[in-house]
């Protein structure tokens, strides 16, 4: 699987709009980006995925570059518990299962 | 509805010991995936399971590891004569299985895994 990168931390305030950018130069043509999160003292759980055009759901957007090399979650209005940190995995055909980096982590101040 | 389960939630046993791990996942959902996330080595994969067979073990560390899904429901991780680098949260996921590379995986709160 393509490898991403990903800052190591971020910080945002409360009710601010965070944009968390991953890269992922060599992702290939039928990889997917996914987006999962793990809040303190819980399992990852989804937040959303896309291909080549950009995505929206309940808990964030999708922005996709146009040649794929990189992409950002936004989360419109962070809260406290948006703290988590953030990974940015590829999904190909290949594989089923999910390989972790080392994820953004992301603190929100009041 | 219910959402995947693990247990126990924590266990703490003695090097050299057996454990068993136990995964129940969202009903109908037919790939099961464990992982362990420790803090040297963040979140790894360790095997998944399609029905009751296991055509991915290639993240099981040593052959100390072992998992067994029946009736395509239930899953038990073992791990023999445990160590002290077993130590670790042990997370299970599940999913539906539609289509691979959008397959949403649901995750378990995981069993912590303290060996002395």
């Amino acid at each position: 699987d393509a490898k991403t990168t990903q800052p190591n931390s971020m910080e945002s305030n409360e009710e601010e709009p965070v944009h968390l950018p991953c890269n992922h130069s060599t992702i290939s043509g039928t990889d997917y980006i996914h987006w999962y999160r793990q809040l303190p003292s819980q399992g990852p759980e989804y937040v959303i995925h896309g291909l080549t055009s950009n995505v929206n759901n309940r808990m964030a957007s999708l922005a996709i570059a146009e040649d794929r090399k990189s992409s950002t979650l936004i989360l419109h209005r962070a809260t406290l518990r948006d703290a988590a940190v953030y990974y940015c995995i590829l999904r190909s055909g290949a594989t089923n299962k999910l390989i972790f980096g080392t994820g953004t982590l992301l603190a929100v101040q009041p | 509805g219910a959402g995947v389960s693990q247990s126990p939630s924590n266990k703490v046993t003695e090097k050299g010991k057996d454990v068993e791990l136990r995964c129940d996942p969202i009903s109908g959902h037919t790939a099961l995936y464990w992982y362990r996330q420790s803090l040297g080595q963040g979140l790894e994969f360790l095997i998944y399971f399609q029905g009751n067979s296991a055509p991915d073990k290639s993240g099981l560390p040593s052959d100390r590891f072992s998992a067994e899904r029946t009736g395509g429901s239930v899953s038990t991780l073992t791990i023999q004569r445990t160590q002290q680098e077993d130590s670790a949260v042990y997370l299970c996921a599940s999913s539906p299985q539609l289509r691979g590379r959008t397959d949403t995986q649901y995750f378990g709160p995981g069993t912590r895994l303290t060996v002395l």
